[in-house]
Parts: structure tokens; C-alpha cells; sequence
């Protein structure tokens, strides 16, 4: 069974700390992803990683940067978070094909006071 | 840029009851992929199907049907003899070529209430 975890299911921050937030999946998938879900809006796209050390924006990627030292890791860091980033934050992998589903981790809800 | 409609924000239905999750989509890509997910309340979204742009065949998986047809650009999803259990978000995505790379656009979702 494909396994995506996320470090934590609950998290709440103040205005201006920095938050990491840690995906590690063990199916040795070359693309990893990092989402936000928000009522109303679905799932939207912030950063993805096709290989390590490489990243792309997404459709949402401002106030958000993200890391991939290894393979089988995917962070993304709020270098100073915000109370408009009190969010669902969903992990996912997939092999590098199109064809490909995404396996999507727990999700860790993100509370910004 | 492509783009997926789930025009249904919310249903409610009666268990026992069939009921359908419309999803509508945009491509200018003659080769793309249709996939549906399921997000229950523990918040873990789950991969249903996937369908490429070549195969309308009818699919079905013991209560669940997926109908895609390519001249209304539609790929819509059919529980029938619903239970209680299918209670949660459904999500329409379609794989987009991205920088080269594969993402997936997503709907913003259909949330399905199945009450006893």
C-alpha cells in the first residue's frame, strides 16, 4: 500500500512564526505535491516537485517556499505565517506519468492566530 | 487553461437512493486523464478512477458507474443503492501538462450527504 504522511493533523501558530510542514511518502515517486483546501474553493495547487531539489510554483505559491533534500521528503515552509494561510494543507505523490493517480497524505489543518 | 466544473455544490439523498456527481471539462489536449476522488470526513482524499481520453467505455465497480463521453465533454459518476457510508467531498480532476510535468486540476468538489 502506498503510504503518505504528513508530520502532524492539527498545528496552530502565531502571526509571523515560521512553519514547516513535512511530507514523507514511501513509494519511491518521483513527483510530490503540496495543496491547500479551502470551503468553496477545492484543492489548489501551491508547489510541486518533480525530482530532488527541484520545484515548481503552482497556481497559489506566495507567502509559501518548499524543500526536497531527499526523494521521499516534500516540505513546505511559511516563512512568516499568516492568519489568510489558516488552511488544509494536503501532501500528495504520484509517479511521473500523466496517466498516474496522485496518493494524498491525511492533510494537516493549520490554524494561524 | 483547462479547467473542471462540478456544478453541484452539495446533495442530499435518502440511503437507497441512486444518485449522480456531474463533473464538466475544458482541454485543448487531444491525449488527457479524468480522475475521480473521494474525500470522507477523516479528510484523506482516496483515488476512484482514472480515464484517459481514448477509452469511453462505460466503467463500473460494483455500486459505483463513471459515464464518459468526449462530445459533451463530461465525466460523471453514478452511485447507485447509495449508503450512508458514501457520505463525503467527491472531486472531478483532469492531469494537466504543466512546465512539462503532469499536475492535476481539480473541481472544487460535490459533497454528497446520504442520510439513513
Amino acid at each position: 500500500d502506498v503510504k503518505v504522511t504528513q508530520s502532524s493533523r492539527y498545528l496552530v501558530k502565531r502571526t509571523g512564526e515560521k512553519v514547516f510542514l513535512e511530507c514523507v511518502q514511501d513509494m519511491d515517486h518521483e513527483n510530490m505535491f503540496w495543496y491547500r483546501q479551502d470551503p468553496g474553493l477545492g484543492l489548489r495547487l501551491i508547489y510541486f516537485s518533480y525530482d530532488v531539489k527541484m520545484k515548481e510554483k503552482g497556481d497559489i505559491p506566495e507567502g509559501y517556499s518548499v524543500s526536497r533534500e531527499k526523494k521521499e521528503r516534500f516540505s513546505l515552509i511559511l516563512e512568516s505565517a499568516s492568519t489568510n494561510q489558516t488552511s488544509m494543507y494536503l501532501c500528495a505523490s504520484s509517479f511521473g506519468q500523466p496517466s498516474y493517480e496522485q496518493y494524498f497524505g491525511p492533510g494537516t489543518r493549520l490554524t494561524v492566530t | 487553461a483547462q479547467k473542471v466544473t462540478q456544478a453541484q455544490t452539495e446533495i442530499s439523498v435518502v440511503e437507497k437512493e441512486d444518485v449522480t456527481l456531474d463533473c464538466v471539462y475544458e482541454t485543448r489536449d487531444t491525449t488527457y486523464y479524468l480522475f475521480w476522488y473521494k474525500q470522507p470526513p477523516s479528510g484523506e482524499l482516496v483515488f476512484l478512477i482514472r480515464r484517459n481520453s481514448f477509452d469511453e467505455q462505460n466503467e463500473i465497480s460494483g455500486r459505483y458507474s463513471w459515464n464518459f463521453q468526449k462530445s459533451t465533454s463530461s465525466f460523471n459518476f453514478t452511485i447507485t443503492a447509495s449508503q450512508v457510508v458514501d457520505s463525503a467531498v467527491y472531486f472531478c480532476a483532469l492531469s494537466e501538462a504543466r512546465s512539462g510535468y503532469s499536475t492535476l486540476t481539480f473541481g472544487k468538489g460535490t459533497m454528497l450527504l446520504v442520510s439513513p
